[in-house]
C-alpha cells in the first residue's frame, strides 16, 4: 500500500520553543492531508485539514497560530506548533489522502519540557 | 453520547480464538474504515467500507449500513494481533471520526 512518512518520530523541546513536524507521501500525490492529534489512553481528534496550494482548515478549539499547517506541494505537509507548552505535549499524526483511501504516517511524539 | 461507540472496550483471548469487535454510529457516513494501531503508536489501515462486507487474510469486516453498525473479526486469533482497533465514520469532506478503541490482548 501507498507509504506516508513523518519526521521526526519523536521530539523534545523546551517551553517556548517551535517544532516542526514533516508528513510526505511517499507514492502518491496526496491533495488532502490531515492532522491529528492523540493524548495517553484517548481517540485521534482532528486538528486540521490541509488542501494543497490553500489554507488549511481548522477543527473548533484548534488555534490556527498555534499550529501552523503548510501543504506546499502534493507530497509535503508540514506542522508547526509555535511557542510550545507541555500541555502540547502529545502524538501526533498525519494521514494522506489522494483518491479515496487514507494512508496514516507512523505519528511524531513530541515531549515539551 | 459519543457519535461512534465502539464495543468492548478491552478484550482479551487466547491464541485461536475467534474475535467480534463492533462498531455502531449515529450519523450518516460515506464510508467505515478500521484501524489498527500498535504500542508505538504507528496506524495501518485495515478496512475500508462502504457496504457489505471485505476479507483480508485472517480478517474479516462487515457493515450494516440500515443499522449504522459495523463488525471487525479476527480468526484463529495469534499474539501479533494484539494491540488497539479503532472504527473510524468518514462523514463530508473526507473527515474521519473516530471510536475510542479496542485493546485486544491475545494470549498465547
Amino acid at each position: 500500500g501507498a507509504v506516508v512518512s513523518q519526521h521526526p518520530s519523536r521530539v523534545i523541546c523546551k517551553s517556548g520553543t517551535s517544532v516542526k513536524i514533516e508528513c510526505r507521501s511517499l507514492d502518491f500525490q496526496a491533495t488532502t492531508m490531515f492532522w491529528y492529534r492523540q493524548f495517553p489512553k484517548q481517540s485521534l481528534m482532528l486538528m486540521a485539514t490541509s488542501n494543497e496550494g490553500s489554507k488549511a482548515t481548522y477543527e473548533q478549539g484548534v488555534e490556527k497560530d498555534k499550529f501552523l499547517i503548510n501543504h506546499a506541494s502534493l507530497t509535503l505537509s508540514t506542522l508547526t506548533v509555535t511557542s510550545a507548552h507541555p500541555e502540547d505535549s502529545s502524538f501526533y499524526i498525519c494521514s494522506a489522502s489522494g483518491s479515496r483511501e487514507q494512508y496514516f504516517g507512523p505519528g511524531t511524539r513530541l515531549t515539551v519540557t | 453520547k459519543n457519535e461512534v461507540e465502539q464495543s468492548p472496550q478491552n478484550l482479551t483471548a487466547q491464541e485461536g480464538e475467534f474475535i467480534t469487535i463492533n462498531c455502531s454510529y449515529s450519523v450518516g457516513i460515506s464510508a467505515l474504515h478500521w484501524l489498527q494501531q500498535h504500542p508505538g503508536g504507528g496506524i495501518v489501515s485495515l478496512f475500508m467500507l462502504s457496504s457489505g462486507k471485505k476479507k483480508h487474510g485472517r480478517l474479516i469486516a462487515t457493515i450494516n449500513i440500515q443499522e449504522k453498525h459495523s463488525s471487525l473479526h479476527i480468526t484463529a486469533s495469534h499474539p501479533r494481533d494484539s494491540a488497539v482497533y479503532i472504527c473510524a465514520v468518514e462523514t463530508s469532506g473526507s473527515r474521519l471520526t473516530f471510536g475510542e478503541g479496542t485493546q485486544l490482548t491475545v494470549n498465547p
